[in-house]
């Protein structure tokens, strides 16, 4: 069975940074690119970064330079490290597994909560 | 950046048809994924690659895409298919490429 269990969520002040975790089990993790997807509360789903099986990432232009999402293959388990962060980074944050060529998203985790106030 | 428009809400009673939309730029140009998200669950694939299902999503839920539209239909609603419906697709032509959602539909079965 696929899981995917998210943690590291919590208070952080603004400014301050904060890493996530995301643990992967039940399918050969090397072999899928993972993304991040963030919701604040009462709002719609934001992409938040995407990391492919070679390492390559993608991020959109409201976290470049911020954020920063790794793998380690080793241990299962995808990262996002996320630095300077502000008031609107404050979400519900998935990890989520792609199924295919073209972005889909077919396995998701129950989410961490960020929440950056000071 | 790419911009991908859904209706805010749409209501539609039992056993009748829900079709939710998902407006872009040549849309059917791209493949479009939908998901359904309940309250305070993660979202779940409904519909990938347009019009294609994941195994266990009920035969009810079918796509498709064509021009600037998207259209998840739902048929033979129930009571339990309320939740809150997003597009999505990979955008590869701008600057930062990657994945973009519609901004949500909220169905009501009345």
């Amino acid at each position: 069975e696929v899981q995917l269990v998210e943690s590291g969520g919590g208070l952080v002040q603004p400014g301050g940074s904060l890493r996530l975790s995301c643990a992967a089990s039940g399918f050969t993790f090397s072999s899928y690119d993972m993304h991040w997807v963030r919701q604040a509360t009462g709002k719609g789903l934001e992409w938040v970064s995407a990391i492919g099986t070679a390492g390559d990432t993608y991020y959109p232009g409201s976290v470049k330079g911020r954020f920063t999402i790794s793998r380690e293959n080793a241990k299962n388990s995808l990262y996002l490290q996320m630095n300077s962060l502000r008031a609107g980074d404050t979400a519900v944050y998935y990890c989520a597994r792609e199924q295919g060529e073209t972005g889909e998203l077919d396995y998701w985790g129950q989410g961490t909560l960020v929440t950056v106030s000071s | 950046s790419y911009v991908l428009t859904q209706p805010p809400s749409v209501s539609v009673a039992p056993g009748q048809t829900a079709r939710i939309t998902c407006g872009g730029n040549n849309i059917g140009s791209k493949s479009v994924h939908w998901y359904q998200q309940k309250p305070g669950q993660a979202p779940v694939l409904v519909v990938y690659d347009d019009s294609d299902r994941p195994s266990g999503i009920p035969e009810r839920f079918s796509g498709s895409n064509s021009g600037n539209t998207a259209t998840l239909t739902i048929s033979r609603v129930e009571a339990g298919d309320e939740a809150d419906y997003y597009c999505q697709v990979w955008d590869s032509s701008s600057d930062h490429p990657g994945v973009v959602f519609g901004g949500g539909t909220k169905l009501t079965v009345l």
